[in-house]
């Protein structure tokens, strides 16, 4: 199975200030039809998850411009630029490119 | 208005069966994988199964597999799964979600015990 490991599991953040969650996979995320298959979820308190990104860097519709995805092979990055406080959430990475899809064991966003 | 609503859990005792349901509303159904995903309490998540289109194709993480069945009637936008054979650690709440998670459910709550 492909095992995603997230960075850090804690992040406490300044209100303003930029936050990123790194997301490294144990092999190619790369499918067969040379799609990157990763996704990017937010948990919030409370709620289900909502993805944020696929496929990398797609945002998926409404979610703000402060989220970004970047990243290629098994290395990945979710960043905010600018924390506000609706941001507060545990957020996961996920992939699909491979069966079992496997999850990271997330990182909780904190307000400092 | 896109939805999708899952209902069925519910308290088991340890080798009983739930069947779960999920229904879909505002979106093509039929046209879209679909996939139950569950997260034990106060833990992560673990996708937990996927099924194509048409319910010709189903994939299962490895500790389910042969005590759950997943399937799908698009003629009622419908999701079943069927678990049999529950355990402890199937203790969780199961979403329902729209291929990579497009769109998700409320989740239902499985609590296994005796």
């Amino acid at each position: 199975d492909v095992v995603m490991t997230q960075s850090p599991v804690s992040l406490p953040v300044t209100l303003g200030q930029p936050a990123s969650i790194s997301c490294r996979s144990s092999q190619s995320l790369v499918n067969s039809a040379g799609n990157t298959l990763l996704n990017w979820f937010q948990q919030r308190p409370g709620q289900s998850p909502r993805r944020l990104i696929y496929k990398v860097s797609d945002r998926d519709s409404g979610v703000p411009d402060r989220f970004s995805g970047s990243g290629s092979g098994t290395d990945f990055t979710l960043k905010i630029t600018r924390v506000e406080a609706e941001d507060v959430a545990v957020y996961y990475c996920m992939q699909s490119a491979h069966w079992p899809w496997t999850f990271g064991q997330g990182t909780r966003v904190e307000i400092k | 208005e896109v939805q999708l609503v899952e209902s069925g859990g519910g308290l088991v005792q340890p080798g009983g069966s739930l069947r779960l349901s999920c229904a879909a509303s505002g979106f093509s159904f039929s046209n879209s994988w679909m996939t139950w995903v569950r997260q034990t309490p106060g833990k992560g998540l673990e996708w937990v199964a996927s099924i194509n289109e048409d319910g010709s194709d189903k994939y299962y993480v490895d500790s389910v597999k042969g005590r759950f069945t997943f399937s799908r009637d698009n003629t009622k936008n419908a999701l079943y799964l069927q678990m049999n054979g529950l355990r402890g650690d199937d203790t969780a709440v199961y979403y329902c979600a729209r291929g990579w998670g497009a769109i998700w459910g409320q989740g239902t709550m499985v609590t296994v015990s005796s």
